[in-house]
């Protein structure tokens, strides 16, 4: 059974701060995503990792896969209030059956 | 364009009740999921259809669940006899193809509470 964890579960930064959040899966996998969700609202795609060594930023966010130790990182750099919001990685495990498993999410607090 | 969309948003169901939850995706997406979130946890997978056909229901929890996408678009999520553990937010995503990669559009949910 594919296990896909998240750490840390909670994170309080102070603005201007960089941070790293860390997504581990249990088993082979070269398709790795992430989605923001804000609270009370639904989940918006942020980046699709599709082979080891991908890279993907987009403005104060920078997401990587390592295939090899089954390991994503989301990178935050000088973090924003506007940031905070619960980010969940998934894992697409076989192709041509498409279910994602989700990690437990991280959930950002960005303070002023 | 439009995204996807759920309907209802809000469902409040007695306990052994029958609910229904609709999904619409993307305009030409075939490949259609819904996944049920607790509070607090991450999406678990209930269900896929590729066009018509239930492609994958392992995550189905037991038998009052049943889902069906007759035309191969609209989707609609049935629960009879509803228990309080079904109470969560039901979320339906679609996709342009199931292929080489998955970018899953997700609908605003809708939030089920069994009393």
């Amino acid at each position: 059974e594919l296990k896909v964890e998240q750490n840390p579960l909670f994170l309080s930064m102070q603005e201007g701060k960089n941070y790293t959040i860390y997504c581990n899966y249990s088993t082979t996998s070269d398709r790795l995503y992430w989605y923001r969700q804000d609270p009370g609202k639904s989940l918006e795609s942020l980046f699709v990792l599709l082979s080891n060594g991908a890279v993907k930023q987009e403005g104060r966010l920078m997401a990587s896969l390592d295939t090899k130790a089954r390991l994503s990182t989301l990178h935050i750099t000088a973090a924003v209030h506007d940031l905070s919001a619960t980010y969940f990685c998934a894992v697409d495990e076989v192709i041509g059956n498409e279910k994602l498993t989700f990690g437990t999410g991280t959930r950002l607090t960005i303070i002023p | 364009g439009a995204g996807v969309s759920q309907t209802p948003s809000n469902k409040v169901t007695e306990k052994g009740k029958y609910v229904e939850l609709r999904c619409d995706p993307i305009s030409g997406h075939t490949a259609l999921y819904w996944y049920r979130q607790s509070l607090g946890q991450g999406p678990e997978f209930l269900i896929y259809f590729q066009g018509t056909g239930a492609a994958d229901d392992s995550g189905l929890p037991n038998d009052r669940f049943f889902a069906v996408r007759p035309e191969g678009s609209v989707s609609t999520l049935k629960i009879q006899r509803t228990e309080r553990g079904d109470s969560a937010v039901y979320l339906c995503a679609s996709s342009l193809t199931a292929g080489s990669y998955n970018e899953q559009f997700f609908g605003p949910g809708t939030r089920l509470t069994v009393l």
